[in-house]
């Protein structure tokens, strides 16, 4: 069956410090893979999408950049954090948009605070 | 560009009342509907979707959304609701065709449910 990890469950950043956060899937090969940042009230912001290795599309412009170095893993950074960075950020993959049993599975989330 | 609706932020209801979440969606042409769970501390999770066929959908734990196309909704049910019922509700919607299927999730509706 397919699995998603998401880690680290919670982060504690300074201003200006780096960010890296993994996700990978496990159980299927091709998946579409997704980062989100939710915020309170304001439902889930989509802040890249990679339908393929090496192949990452943003659709919020801010402080933050995707990478996908393998097929199952999603990788979301930041060279230098600042405040408005906190959040709550869920990783998601889906199978390929052609599929008509398209649907996400989410991870469990990374609760980031920068201080 | 599509676009989702949640009415209601906040719901809180008695233990065995009947739930109603509202969705309305905005989009020209065919739809995949979703509504997502996310209970206190946990990830989301499927509900229940919409593709095609029945437009009155079952899902787990006993809710159904029906798709009315003309009012462009897909509003979620629950005939009695339960104190583990309470959790973080999203509607999204997903386009089934333009190049992009990436869904667009509503704000949320936080339900409150009091023993």
């Amino acid at each position: 069956s397919q699995t998603i990890h998401q880690w680290p469950a919670t982060l504690v950043q300074p201003v200006g410090s780096p960010l890296s956060l993994e996700c990978t899937v496990e159980g299927t090969s091709n998946p579409n893979l997704y980062w989100y940042r939710q915020a309170a009230g304001r439902g889930l912001q989509l802040l890249f999408y990679s339908v393929g290795i090496g192949q990452i599309s943003s659709e919020v412009p801010q402080n933050l950049s995707a990478s996908r170095p393998q097929d199952r893993q999603f990788i979301l950074s930041s060279k230098k954090l600042l405040l408005s960075d906190s959040g709550f950020y869920l990783c998601a993959w889906s199978v390929p948009f052609s599929e008509s049993n398209y649907g996400y599975t989410f991870g469990s989330g990374t609760r980031l605070t920068v201080v | 560009a599509q676009s989702v609706s949640q009415h209601n932020h906040h719901v809180i209801l008695s233990e065995a009342a009947s739930l109603e979440l509202g969705c309305n969606y905005s989009y020209g042409g065919t739809v995949n509907l979703f509504w997502y769970v996310q209970y206190p501390g946990q990830h989301l999770q499927l509900l229940l979707k919409y593709f095609s066929g029945d437009p009155l959908v079952k899902g787990i734990k006993g809710f159904e959304a029906e798709f009315i196309k003309s009012k462009f909704s897909f509003n979620l049910r629950k005939p009695s609701v339960q104190w583990s019922d309470t959790a973080e509700y999203f509607c999204a919607v997903s386009p089934t065709s333009g190049g992009s299927y990436i869904p667009t999730f509503g704000r949320g509706t936080s339900l409150i449910v009091h023993p």
